[in-house]
């Protein structure tokens, strides 16, 4: 199974300034014939589902502020907010849909400072 | 508007059993795949189950491989979780989500989720 880890666990960042959370998978999850990132972000509010944020590694879904952004290759990547705002407070996981079992990060659970 | 309403979740009691449904609105939803994925509580996300756009294939977490089995009727836009032989380990918020044909792609659309508590 690849293994999705994420740091730090949690993260506080004061309101407009740039938060970052990395993801590392324990195999490479680049399809080289394709040359794309098998690899998702999700952001999740308390009582809420998770929302899609960005998909292979660096497109943003439609809708998604572009203040979130995602970068990153192979088994290194990295989640960035580039001036945070209150309605940014969640939980944010990293998912590899590479292979099967489909596996997600641990999760990172982002505060205001 | 594309819409998942998960239901079926409850109280059973451990070795138990139970059908979890999905129904999905907004999008021709016999041109993708589905999946089901849990949440305990406090805890972070567990992929579970995937079943493909026409039914003919299904991949499981080894977690609960031999116990639950996904399907789906793309007459009712329906997808399903049987459970079967359940565990405390198996109480979760589990949720369906819209992915694409192919395993192999991210989840777009996700429901509410459905609550299931095992427990005696």
């Amino acid at each position: 199974d690849i293994v999705m880890t994420q740091s730090p666990d949690s993260l506080a960042v004061s309101l407009g300034e740039r938060a970052t959370i990395n993801c590392k998978s324990s195999q490479s999850v680049l399809h080289t014939y394709t040359n794309k990132n098998f690899l998702v972000w999700y952001q999740q509010k308390p009582g809420q589902p998770p929302r899609m944020l960005i998909y292979w590694a660096s497109t943003r879904e439609s809708g998604v502020p572009d203040r979130f952004s995602g970068s990153g290759s192979g088994t290194d990547f990295t989640l960035t907010i580039s001036s945070l705002q209150a309605e940014d407070v969640a939980v944010y996981y990293c998912q590899q849909y590479y292979t099967s079992p489909i596996t997600f990060g641990q999760g990172t659970r982002l505060e205001i400072k | 508007q594309v819409h998942l309403v998960e239901s079926g979740g409850g109280v059973v009691q451990p070795g138990g059993s139970l059908r979890l449904s999905c129904e999905a609105s907004g999008f021709r939803f016999s041109g993708f795949g589905m999946h089901w994925v849990r949440q305990a509580p406090g805890k972070g996300l567990e992929w579970v189950a995937f079943v493909s756009h026409d039914g003919t294939n299904e991949d499981y977490a080894d977690s609960v491989k031999g116990r639950f089995a996904i399907s789906r009727d793309n007459s009712e836009n329906t997808v399903y979780l049987q459970m079967n032989s359940l565990g405390t380990d198996d109480s979760a918020l589990y949720f369906c989500a819209k992915g694409e044909v192919v395993l192999s792609s991210p989840f777009d659309v996700w429901g509410q989720g459905t609550t299931v508590t095992v427990s005696s």
